[in-house]
């Protein structure tokens, strides 16, 4: 168990550009979330997958964000025509079944757009 | 809305001394309160998770109480560290949904 993996560590990218961003959860986890985070700031809940099915969606997430969780397994968090005020750490939790599970958090992709 | 609320935004306290870090929140129908650990340029680590129909829970040298009905929450750091040194975050979940809602943290440095 290597617990939760996130790739890339650190991007930078030119607004305008798309980014991706890929987060292997622990395996034998079902529970797969995408948090945002800004310097002093907590953790903003971005999206909830259990399995393959994205169950919750937060209203931060606008049409340029997109997330996928093919066969129930890895996840992929895209953000289209970036912009300024995307750069954040973007976190990736997961957590097994049941509703007072502990949370399990990746060491997060570091987005700077220029 | 719910929201959370953590005070004091930064300590610092010389090591031995034990500490208290507070959290509040608005809304008290929550299902759970999680503590979490943060070091620079890293993710999360959960610390402990108190269930809504909790009063406490203990960890090692750490101790986090809820008090639903008045909407708080205290982590106990008994006999601090310099290895304590982190940013510490609370959050809640809410009966209807299983995202998670942050305190901005505080920022804790024991000085040897």
């Amino acid at each position: 168990d290597t617990g939760v993996s996130q790739d890339p560590r650190h991007k930078i990218t030119k607004r305008g550009q798309n980014v991706t961003f890929r987060c292997d959860p622990i395996s034998e986890h079902n529970r797969l979330y995408w948090y945002r985070q800004t310097l002093g700031q907590g953790p903003e809940f971005l999206t909830y997958f259990q399995n393959e099915a994205q169950l919750e969606k937060s209203r931060l997430l606008s049409d340029r964000f997109s997330a996928e969780r093919p066969k129930g397994s890895f996840s992929t968090l895209e953000i289209q025509r970036t912009e300024q005020g995307d750069s954040a750490m973007y976190l990736c939790a997961s957590s097994s079944t049941g509703f007072n599970e502990k949370l399990f958090f990746g060491s997060g992709t570091q987005l700077s757009v220029l | 809305k719910q929201e959370v609320t953590q005070i004091p935004a930064a300590l610092s306290v010389p090591e031995g001394e034990n500490l208290v870090l507070n959290c509040s929140f608005t809304d008290s129908a929550i299902y759970n309160l999680q503590w979490f650990r943060q070091d620079p340029g890293k993710g999360l680590t959960s610390l402990l998770l108190i269930q809504s129909s909790q009063r406490e829970q203990t960890s090692g040298r750490l101790n986090a109480s809820l008090d639903k009905s008045s909407g708080r929450s205290t982590l106990y750091i008994a006999a601090s560290q310099p290895g304590d040194s982190a940013t510490y975050l609370c959050a809640v979940r809410m009966d209807s949904s299983y995202k998670l809602i942050f305190g901005s943290g505080t920022r804790l440095l024991v000085r040897p």
